[in-house]
């Protein structure tokens, strides 16, 4: 099975600022076929379920505000939010979809404001 | 609109079976796969398995193999995830959440989520 780690597992970080959340995988989720890296983003608030934010490693969802971004190949990945808005605070999950035997999920990032 | 409508929260004795269910509406229940995500309190999240509503056939995450069944009913568009042995471990929040059924697996939508609650 593939395992996802995240990095850190909370962060605080100061309204405006940049916050960077990191996700390595126990081996590569990049198809050579294609040349795409099988990762996901999602945002999950208290009392909901998560939010698809990103997919194939930076490609972001419709309607996900642009301060949000993926990057990353192979194992390591990273989820970027520019500009840290009230809003954003939630716990932050990356997930592999490229083993479609058993697709896995990092222990998540809680963020914070500082 | 996609939606993904899930049953309401259940309480559980130790032992006993939960069924919960997942109605979708918006597109064709066929095309997608649907999978099921346990969130114990305060946990993160785990893939327990999916079903191909087109076939009937289901992949299960070696954690639930043996307790878990997951099924579809093409006649009422509707997911089903039954959990047997229920012990207090698995008081949790159950999401269902369909993805493609091609290489692009990520989840979305999801379900509103489910509370089971196993106490004696």
């Amino acid at each position: 099975d593939i395992v996802m780690t995240q990095s850190p597992d909370s962060l605080a970080v100061s309204l405006g600022e940049r916050a960077t959340i990191n996700c390595k995988s126990s081996q590569s989720v990049l198809y050579s076929s294609n040349n795409k890296n099988y990762l996901a983003w999602y945002q999950q608030k208290p009392g909901q379920p998560p939010k698809l934010l990103i997919y194939w490693a930076s490609t972001r969802e419709s309607g996900v505000p642009d301060r949000f971004s993926g990057s990353g190949s192979g194992t390591d990945f990273t989820l970027t939010i520019s500009s840290l808005q009230a809003e954003d605070v939630a716990v932050y999950y990356c997930q592999q979809y490229y083993s479609t035997l058993s697709y896995s999920f990092g222990q998540g990032t809680k963020l914070e404001i500082k | 609109e996609v939606q993904l409508v899930q049953s309401g929260a259940e309480v559980k004795k130790p032992g006993a079976t939960v069924k919960i269910s997942c109605k979708v509406s918006g597109y064709t229940f066929t095309d997608y796969y649907m999978h099921w995500v346990q969130q114990a309190p305060g946990k993160g999240l785990e893939w327990m398995g999916l079903v191909d509503p087109e076939d009937g056939e289901t992949i299960y995450a070696e954690k639930f193999q043996g307790r878990v069944t997951i099924t579809a009913d093409t006649s009422t568009d509707t997911a089903y995830m039954e959990l047997s042995s229920l012990r207090s471990e698995d008081t949790a929040v159950y999401y269902c959440a369909t993805s493609s059924s091609t290489s692009s697996n990520w989840f979305d939508p999801w379900g509103q989520g489910t509370l089971v609650t196993v106490s004696s």
